[in-house]
């Protein structure tokens, strides 16, 4: 089972370059999230999807875009990227928007922006 | 809001020995928890959850957790610590009233067990 796939792995990018985190599962999952890791600081929401064509913002959205035209895939756009987006992404999803259910999470992507 | 807190950054372990890993929480209804474990290069990994019920809940790799309300405390527990348990450790809070389906994490709690 492939769980939740992200890529890539590692990135670097020049300040005001553009980019797209991509994000993929095959559980079936309406659920979807973005989270950012930052050193110390535990993980921040950026955005999260209800299902397809449904997308909300989470604690820290400023900066990036979303969109989720199928179950499967929910891609992170970063449009011009600052060196306060140094981070790691993880990408995660749950079975239903009950409370309850845990997540699962992708293996992260390291961007760097210089 | 719900929030997290990990009172320690770093917890260091004999093998063999009991751990205890902190966390305390506050949200304005009732709570989902949560741990996760995350090792290097690696995404977060469910451990366990309390939901309702019994407040000492156990979950995988031997490790528990006790629901204290009235100390709104969530602390992971092991009876002998392994040195593969060596990991990065979060805790992380739902309230159950919430219509955003939001997720808060502590700033995670990092675990090293020593031979």
């Amino acid at each position: 089972n492939a769980g939740v796939t992200q890529t890539p792995k590692f990135r670097i990018l020049k300040i005001g370059q553009s980019m797209t985190l991509q994000c993929a599962q095959d559980m079936n999952h309406n659920y979807m999230y973005w989270y950012r890791q930052d050193p110390g600081m535990g993980l921040k929401l950026i955005y999260y999807s209800v299902g397809a064509g449904i997308t909300d913002k989470g604690e820290v959205p400023n900066g990036y875009n979303v969109s989720r035209s199928t179950t499967e895939d929910f891609p992170l756009r970063l449009e011009l990227a600052a060196p306060s987006q140094t981070s790691v992404y993880f990408c995660a999803s749950t079975r239903t928007g009950v409370s309850n259910t845990e997540a699962f999470f992708g293996q992260g992507t390291r961007l760097t922006v210089v | 809001a719900q929030s997290v807190a990990q009172p320690e950054d770093q917890v260091n372990v004999a093998e063999g020995n009991p751990l205890t890993v902190k966390c305390t929480y506050s949200v304005s209804g009732n709570p989902y928890l949560f741990w996760y474990v995350q090792y290097p290069n690696r995404g977060l990994q469910f451990l366990l959850k309390y939901i309702t019920g019994d407040n000492l809940v156990k979950g995988s790799y031997g490790f528990e957790a006790e629901f204290n309300k009235s100390q709104t405390s969530f602390h992971l527990k092991k009876p002998s610590a392994l040195v593969s348990d060596s990991a990065l450790y979060f805790c992380a809070v739902r309230d159950v009233g919430d219509r955003n389906n939001d997720m808060r994490f502590g700033a995670g709690t990092r675990l090293t067990v020593k031979p």
